[in-house]
Protein backbone atom coordinates (compact mmCIF):
# COMPACT_ATOMS: atom_id res chain seq x y z
CA UNK A 1 0.00 0.00 0.00
CA UNK A 2 1.21 3.82 -0.54
CA UNK A 3 1.07 6.64 2.06
CA UNK A 4 2.05 10.07 1.66
CA UNK A 5 2.74 12.60 4.14
CA UNK A 6 2.97 16.32 3.82
CA UNK A 7 4.71 18.08 6.77
CA UNK A 8 3.26 21.14 7.88
CA UNK A 9 -0.67 22.02 7.17
CA UNK A 10 0.12 25.45 6.86
CA UNK A 11 3.32 27.14 5.90
CA UNK A 12 3.59 30.78 5.94
CA UNK A 13 6.21 32.95 3.75
CA UNK A 14 7.13 36.19 2.91
CA UNK A 15 7.09 37.48 -0.73
CA UNK A 16 9.56 36.83 -2.02
CA UNK A 17 10.70 34.22 0.08
CA UNK A 18 11.98 30.73 -0.74
CA UNK A 19 8.91 28.26 -0.93
CA UNK A 20 9.93 24.85 0.31
CA UNK A 21 6.81 22.55 0.76
CA UNK A 22 7.71 18.95 1.98
CA UNK A 23 6.51 15.49 0.53
CA UNK A 24 7.88 11.92 1.99
CA UNK A 25 5.61 9.10 0.74
CA UNK A 26 5.68 5.45 1.02
CA UNK A 27 5.77 2.63 -1.93
CA UNK A 28 6.27 -1.17 -2.13
CA UNK A 29 7.67 -0.35 -6.15
CA UNK A 30 9.35 2.49 -7.66
CA UNK A 31 6.30 4.79 -7.75
CA UNK A 32 5.64 8.28 -10.02
CA UNK A 33 5.29 11.21 -7.61
CA UNK A 34 3.46 14.07 -8.45
CA UNK A 35 2.67 18.09 -6.90
CA UNK A 36 -0.89 19.32 -7.84
CA UNK A 37 -2.24 23.04 -6.88
CA UNK A 38 -5.83 23.21 -5.87
CA UNK A 39 -7.13 27.07 -6.07
CA UNK A 40 -10.50 27.63 -3.80
CA UNK A 41 -13.60 26.21 -5.45
CA UNK A 42 -11.80 24.83 -8.67
CA UNK A 43 -10.47 21.18 -9.23
CA UNK A 44 -6.65 20.52 -9.29
CA UNK A 45 -3.94 21.44 -11.78
CA UNK A 46 -0.96 19.86 -11.92
CA UNK A 47 2.25 21.32 -10.98
CA UNK A 48 5.01 18.30 -12.36
CA UNK A 49 5.66 15.05 -12.27
CA UNK A 50 8.21 12.52 -11.49
CA UNK A 51 8.30 9.22 -13.53
CA UNK A 52 11.81 8.04 -14.69
CA UNK A 53 15.04 9.67 -15.46
CA UNK A 54 16.18 12.93 -14.26
CA UNK A 55 15.53 13.23 -10.37
CA UNK A 56 15.23 17.21 -10.56
CA UNK A 57 11.62 18.30 -12.42
CA UNK A 58 10.80 21.44 -13.58
CA UNK A 59 7.36 22.79 -13.42
CA UNK A 60 5.19 25.35 -14.03
CA UNK A 61 4.83 28.93 -13.07
CA UNK A 62 8.31 28.53 -11.11
CA UNK A 63 8.15 25.49 -9.02
CA UNK A 64 10.74 22.50 -8.98
CA UNK A 65 10.94 19.06 -7.16
CA UNK A 66 13.41 16.60 -6.39
CA UNK A 67 13.30 12.78 -6.21
CA UNK A 68 15.15 11.61 -3.61
CA UNK A 69 14.63 7.62 -3.05
CA UNK A 70 16.77 7.46 -0.47
CA UNK A 71 15.33 9.83 1.76
CA UNK A 72 11.93 8.95 0.15
CA UNK A 73 11.18 12.58 -0.30
CA UNK A 74 9.56 14.84 -3.51
CA UNK A 75 10.06 18.02 -2.14
CA UNK A 76 8.36 21.08 -3.90
CA UNK A 77 10.66 23.77 -4.18
CA UNK A 78 10.18 27.66 -5.37
CA UNK A 79 13.00 30.51 -5.32
CA UNK A 80 10.96 33.84 -5.06
CA UNK A 81 7.17 33.52 -3.62
CA UNK A 82 4.56 35.22 -5.50
CA UNK A 83 1.21 36.28 -3.33
CA UNK A 84 -0.60 34.70 -6.62
CA UNK A 85 1.25 30.95 -5.41
CA UNK A 86 -1.25 31.29 -1.87
CA UNK A 87 -3.59 27.95 -2.48
CA UNK A 88 -3.70 24.09 -1.53
CA UNK A 89 -0.69 22.27 -2.62
CA UNK A 90 -1.13 18.31 -2.62
CA UNK A 91 1.78 15.71 -3.50
CA UNK A 92 0.57 12.25 -5.06
CA UNK A 93 1.66 8.67 -5.93
CA UNK A 94 0.90 6.08 -7.88
CA UNK A 95 1.87 2.73 -9.00
CA UNK A 96 3.34 2.19 -12.82
CA UNK A 97 -0.12 1.95 -14.65
CA UNK A 98 -1.94 4.22 -12.52
CA UNK A 99 -4.81 1.22 -11.87
CA UNK A 100 -5.24 2.36 -8.23
CA UNK A 101 -5.53 6.05 -8.73
CA UNK A 102 -3.29 8.41 -6.81
CA UNK A 103 -3.01 8.62 -3.70
CA UNK A 104 -2.74 12.25 -2.10
CA UNK A 105 -1.03 13.46 1.30
CA UNK A 106 -3.36 15.75 3.48
CA UNK A 107 -2.44 18.92 1.46
CA UNK A 108 -0.13 22.07 2.49
CA UNK A 109 -2.15 25.42 2.60
CA UNK A 110 0.36 27.85 1.62
CA UNK A 111 -0.19 31.71 3.03
CA UNK A 112 2.01 34.27 1.28
CA UNK A 113 2.82 37.24 3.29
CA UNK A 114 3.35 40.95 1.73
CA UNK B 1 -13.26 24.80 -23.25
CA UNK B 2 -11.53 20.75 -24.06
CA UNK B 3 -10.79 20.19 -20.23
CA UNK B 4 -12.83 17.74 -17.96
CA UNK B 5 -16.48 19.09 -16.97
CA UNK B 6 -18.59 18.26 -14.34
CA UNK B 7 -22.15 18.79 -13.40
CA UNK B 8 -24.10 19.69 -11.54
CA UNK B 9 -21.04 21.61 -9.52
CA UNK B 10 -23.24 22.20 -6.16
CA UNK B 11 -25.89 19.48 -5.23
CA UNK B 12 -28.27 19.94 -2.00
CA UNK B 13 -29.98 16.76 -1.14
CA UNK B 14 -32.01 15.66 1.69
CA UNK B 15 -30.87 12.61 4.10
CA UNK B 16 -31.86 9.40 1.89
CA UNK B 17 -32.44 10.85 -1.19
CA UNK B 18 -30.64 9.43 -4.36
CA UNK B 19 -27.80 11.81 -6.29
CA UNK B 20 -26.47 11.47 -9.79
CA UNK B 21 -23.26 13.32 -10.74
CA UNK B 22 -22.08 13.59 -14.25
CA UNK B 23 -18.55 13.64 -15.67
CA UNK B 24 -16.94 14.68 -19.29
CA UNK B 25 -13.63 14.03 -19.61
CA UNK B 26 -11.12 15.21 -22.18
CA UNK B 27 -12.54 13.44 -25.50
CA UNK B 28 -9.61 11.60 -26.58
CA UNK B 29 -8.66 10.35 -22.95
CA UNK B 30 -9.38 6.39 -22.50
CA UNK B 31 -9.06 6.78 -18.27
CA UNK B 32 -11.35 8.20 -15.94
CA UNK B 33 -11.54 8.40 -12.24
CA UNK B 34 -13.35 9.21 -9.54
CA UNK B 35 -12.11 11.25 -5.99
CA UNK B 36 -14.09 11.93 -3.20
CA UNK B 37 -12.47 15.23 -1.22
CA UNK B 38 -13.41 16.07 2.25
CA UNK B 39 -13.02 19.39 3.76
CA UNK B 40 -9.43 19.63 5.36
CA UNK B 41 -8.35 16.09 3.17
CA UNK B 42 -6.84 15.36 0.23
CA UNK B 43 -8.79 13.89 -2.62
CA UNK B 44 -9.57 9.69 -1.99
CA UNK B 45 -9.73 7.51 -4.87
CA UNK B 46 -12.81 5.87 -5.19
CA UNK B 47 -13.22 4.08 -8.68
CA UNK B 48 -11.31 4.15 -12.60
CA UNK B 49 -12.40 3.28 -15.83
CA UNK B 50 -10.79 1.67 -18.91
CA UNK B 51 -13.14 2.82 -21.75
CA UNK B 52 -15.96 1.41 -20.64
CA UNK B 53 -14.73 -1.15 -18.16
CA UNK B 54 -14.83 -0.59 -14.47
CA UNK B 55 -10.77 -2.00 -13.52
CA UNK B 56 -10.39 -1.03 -9.99
CA UNK B 57 -12.55 0.02 -6.91
CA UNK B 58 -11.81 1.39 -3.68
CA UNK B 59 -13.01 -0.46 -0.25
CA UNK B 60 -14.67 3.44 0.25
CA UNK B 61 -17.30 2.63 -2.33
CA UNK B 62 -19.78 0.89 -0.21
CA UNK B 63 -22.69 -0.75 -2.13
CA UNK B 64 -24.65 2.58 -2.16
CA UNK B 65 -22.45 4.11 -4.65
CA UNK B 66 -22.25 2.76 -8.43
CA UNK B 67 -20.38 4.32 -11.22
CA UNK B 68 -20.91 4.03 -15.14
CA UNK B 69 -19.37 5.11 -18.30
CA UNK B 70 -21.44 3.58 -21.11
CA UNK B 71 -19.70 3.77 -24.41
CA UNK B 72 -16.33 4.89 -23.15
CA UNK B 73 -17.46 8.32 -22.70
CA UNK B 74 -18.94 10.44 -20.08
CA UNK B 75 -19.86 8.58 -16.88
CA UNK B 76 -22.06 8.91 -13.85
CA UNK B 77 -21.67 8.41 -10.27
CA UNK B 78 -24.56 7.78 -8.31
CA UNK B 79 -25.01 7.36 -4.58
CA UNK B 80 -28.16 5.81 -2.86
CA UNK B 81 -29.95 6.86 0.28
CA UNK B 82 -28.06 9.60 1.08
CA UNK B 83 -26.33 9.92 4.37
CA UNK B 84 -24.72 12.98 5.90
CA UNK B 85 -21.33 11.41 6.01
CA UNK B 86 -21.25 11.38 1.88
CA UNK B 87 -20.98 15.32 2.16
CA UNK B 88 -18.26 16.22 0.15
CA UNK B 89 -16.43 17.50 -2.59
CA UNK B 90 -16.32 14.69 -5.85
CA UNK B 91 -13.90 15.02 -7.97
CA UNK B 92 -13.52 13.26 -11.75
CA UNK B 93 -10.30 13.25 -13.76
CA UNK B 94 -9.53 11.54 -16.66
CA UNK B 95 -5.96 10.32 -18.63
CA UNK B 96 -4.78 9.22 -21.57
CA UNK B 97 -2.48 5.88 -20.45
CA UNK B 98 -1.35 6.13 -16.85
CA UNK B 99 0.61 9.56 -16.30
CA UNK B 100 -1.45 12.94 -15.97
CA UNK B 101 -4.79 12.87 -14.88
CA UNK B 102 -6.57 16.40 -15.75
CA UNK B 103 -9.34 17.22 -12.85
CA UNK B 104 -12.67 19.29 -13.23
CA UNK B 105 -13.98 21.51 -11.07
CA UNK B 106 -15.54 19.00 -9.05
CA UNK B 107 -19.52 18.48 -7.82
CA UNK B 108 -19.72 19.86 -3.94
CA UNK B 109 -22.72 17.51 -2.40
CA UNK B 110 -24.06 18.73 0.73
CA UNK B 111 -26.18 16.31 2.45
CA UNK B 112 -28.79 17.72 4.48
Amino acid sequence: AQSVTQLGSHVSVSEGALVLLRCNYSSSVPPYLFWYVQYPNQGLQLLLKYTTGATLVKGINGFEAEFKKSETSFHLTKPSAHMSDAAEYFCAVSEPGGADGLTFGKGTHLIIQP
Amino acid sequence: DTGVSQNPRHKITKRGQNVTFRCDPISEHNRLYWYRQTLGQGPEFLTYFQNEAQLEKSRLLSDRFSAERPKGSFSTLEIQRTEQGDSAMYLCASSLEDIEQFFGPGTRLTVL
